[in-house]
């Protein structure tokens, strides 16, 4: 089981924002991120916890490995603003409930 | 251009069946595990089932197993999820994925191609 917090937040353009993502048991770094605008399929953002998918903007990054995990933007763009999703890798792919990031 | 189109979903009454069909274009197909997540009317992400390269092996989630049972034909590009016993809880817009795979390794479970998605909706 994967639990994400905050199931929202609200920031502005340039703020630094996290998100962590904790799992149930060790899962080393079989960690990935993807985000989601309204309407749109998830976007593959980042694997093993904190490798950065080609073409992701280096504001992105990721950390953690074990039980505990963060997302973070460090210098948010208008082009951000969406839901941010965990997913272990581990046994049965499972799911954060996401994190809706909208426009303070 | 790396693509997934879906379809086949649609109105359906409780207890119905459907055939979801994948599309797929622009990549390997038959070197590639394929996968699908639906998701919930404004919730979170689940995954369904997946299937290997070669169509040996499947896997589905509990809450769907004996229920759906996805197939694939490498020659025509395709994956499919045949949908059986529908309820109400399988609502859902469906997406068709493929496993992503680095410079150095693949990841069955990670998922860089999505597709657009298709809408089931079971109600009487």
């Amino acid at each position: 089981q994967m639990t994400q917090f905050p199931s929202s937040l609200s920031a502005s353009v340039g703020d630094r924002v996290s998100i962590t993502c904790r799992a149930s048991q060790n899962i080393r770094t079989a960690l990935v991120w993807y985000q989601q605008k309204p309407g749109k399929a998830p976007k593959f953002l980042i694997y093993g916890a904190s490798t950065l998918q080609t073409g992701v903007p280096s504001r992105f990054s990721g950390s953690g490995s074990g039980t505990d995990f963060t997302l973070t933007i460090s210098s948010l763009q208008p082009d951000d603003f969406a839901t941010y999703f965990c997913q272990t890798t581990v046994g049965a792919p499972t799911f954060g409930q996401g994190t809706k990031v909208d426009i303070e | 251009d790396v693509n997934l189109v879906e379809s086949g979903g649609r109105l359906v009454q409780p207890g119905g069946s459907l055939r979801l069909s994948c599309a797929a274009s622009g990549f390997r197909f038959s070197s590639f595990w394929m996968t699908w997540i639906r998701q919930l009317p404004g919730k979170g992400l689940q995954w369904v089932a997946n299937i290997n390269e070669d169509g040996s092996q499947t896997y589905f989630a509990d809450s769907v197993r004996g229920r759906f049972f996805i197939s694939r034909d490498n020659a025509d590009n395709s994956v499919f999820l045949d949908v059986n016993t529908l309820s109400v809880e399988d609502s859902a817009l469906y997406f068709c994925v493929r496993m992503f795979c680095s410079r150095q390794t693949c990841y069955t479970d990670a998922f860089d191609v999505w597709g657009q998605g298709t809408v089931v909706t079971v109600s009487s």
